[in-house]
Order: structure tokens, then C-alpha cells, then sequence
């Protein structure tokens, strides 16, 4: 069974920092490419930023250009979000997601089941 | 970057009616459009990609149509575990974006 489970998630200052982690289980996760998409409270979802199987190609929704670093560790099966710089607009909850390829490109089958992030004074 | 305009935003339905949700991308995205559903506090779940195409362990009464710049979703006969919100995601080009969503609320 395909699991993704976050963690990280947390309360944290304007201008502060925080690392998201997903651990992944039941796949072959380096086959995958890996998502991060999130959900500010009570509206719709944002993707934020993706990474290729070898981690040799990242892309990122404009909004976190130059604050947000997504990363992997195929040997540990985990993809990591490290968020910077952080604004209350980032305010979300977090989710981890698995590309499918059988899609055609990046539509998700597979979600952790969120982590909450609340930049906040 | 390509907008994704979902309509209507909310809409209330009785078990057994037919529902259509719409999208419309602001450019040309071939068939690359999925639909997922969301209940509260959980993840999306991944109903319809290639515009058209089921995903597996998806009910057939979940129907997607459309190619180009418009899209549907159709749901033939509501259940009562169909109340939920639905997102469309175009996957055409970076960066991947949703629509508003649509709330499918009991009537």
C-alpha cells in the first residue's frame, strides 16, 4: 500500500524558517516524480513545486521562487521541503503527492494526508 | 501561467440529480485536466485524468468530457457520499494549476 506521510509542520514567525519532510512507503519511490501542494485554510489548493526522480530538475510556482527548496533522499525514501523567509500568506496545510505518469505529466493518485504550516506573530 | 475558471463555485443538489461542473482553461491545454475530490480534512482524491479517463476505483457515475479550453465533470446520479468539493487541475504546463473548486452541497 502506497503511504506518504508528513511531518514538520508547525507554528512559526514571519521571516522564520521550517523544513517539511514526507516519508514515503509501499512504492519504489525513486521511480516517482514527487510533488508538494498546498491548502490555505478554508480555500483551494496551490501546487508549489515538484521534483524529478534523480532530483536533477525542480520547479517552483513563482510565489516561492528563492524561499522555498525542495529536495530528496532516495535512500531514505523522504522528499523534503525546506521554507524560508516565510509569510503569513504562506499559511497552509502541506501536502505531499506522488505524479503519476500514466496521467501524461503531473496529476496525483496519491496524497499524504497533509501537515499544517501557520506563520504567525 | 495558464488560469483555470470553475463554475459554478457552489451549488446545491438533491441525491439522484444530475450535476455538471465546468472549466475553462485561459489557453489551449490538449486533454491535460484532472478531477479530484475533496471532503473536509482530507486529501484530494484523484477521480478523472486525460479529461476523460477514470481512475481506477472511480464509480462510472463520474463522467469528464472536453478537450481544448473547456471541460466537464459530470456526476449521473448523486450519492450521498458525493457531497463534497470538486477541483479541476490543468497538468498542460508549468506551473500545474487548480480551479476554484466547486462545493456540492445537499439541497
Amino acid at each position: 500500500e502506497v503511504q506518504l506521510v508528513e511531518s514538520g509542520g508547525g507554528l512559526v514567525q514571519p521571516g522564520g524558517s521550517l523544513r517539511l519532510s514526507c516519508a514515503a512507503s509501499g512504492f519504489t519511490f525513486s521511480s516517482y516524480w514527487m510533488s508538494w501542494v498546498r491548502q490555505a485554510p478554508g480555500k483551494g489548493l496551490e501546487w508549489v513545486a515538484n521534483i524529478k526522480q534523480d532530483g536533477s530538475e525542480k520547479y517552483y510556482v513563482d510565489s516561492v521562487k528563492g524561499r522555498f527548496t525542495i529536495s530528496r533522499d532516495n535512500a531514505k525514501n523522504s522528499l523534503y521541503l525546506q521554507m524560508n523567509s516565510l509569510r503569513a500568506e504562506d499559511t497552509a496545510v502541506y501536502y505531499c503527492a506522488r505524479s503519476e505518469a500514466y496521467c501524461g505529466g503531473d496529476c496525483y493518485s496519491n496524497w499524504g494526508q497533509g501537515t499544517l504550516v501557520t506563520v504567525s506573530s | 501561467a495558464i488560469r483555470i475558471t470553475q463554475s459554478p463555485s457552489s451549488l446545491s443538489a438533491s441525491t439522484g440529480d444530475r450535476v455538471t461542473i465546468t472549466c475553462r482553461a485561459s489557453q489551449g491545454i490538449s486533454s491535460y485536466l484532472a478531477w479530484y475530490q475533496q471532503k473536509p480534512g482530507k486529501a484530494p482524491k484523484l477521480l478523472i485524468y486525460a479529461a476523460s479517463t477514470l481512475q481506477s476505483g472511480v464509480p462510472s457515475r463520474f463522467s469528464g468530457s472536453g478537450s481544448g479550453t473547456d471541460f466537464t465533470l459530470t456526476i449521473s446520479c448523486l450519492q450521498s457520499e458525493d457531497f463534497a468539493t470538486y477541483y479541476c487541475q490543468q497538468y498542460y504546463s508549468y506551473p500545474p494549476s487548480f480551479g476554484q473548486g466547486t462545493k456540492v452541497e445537499i439541497k
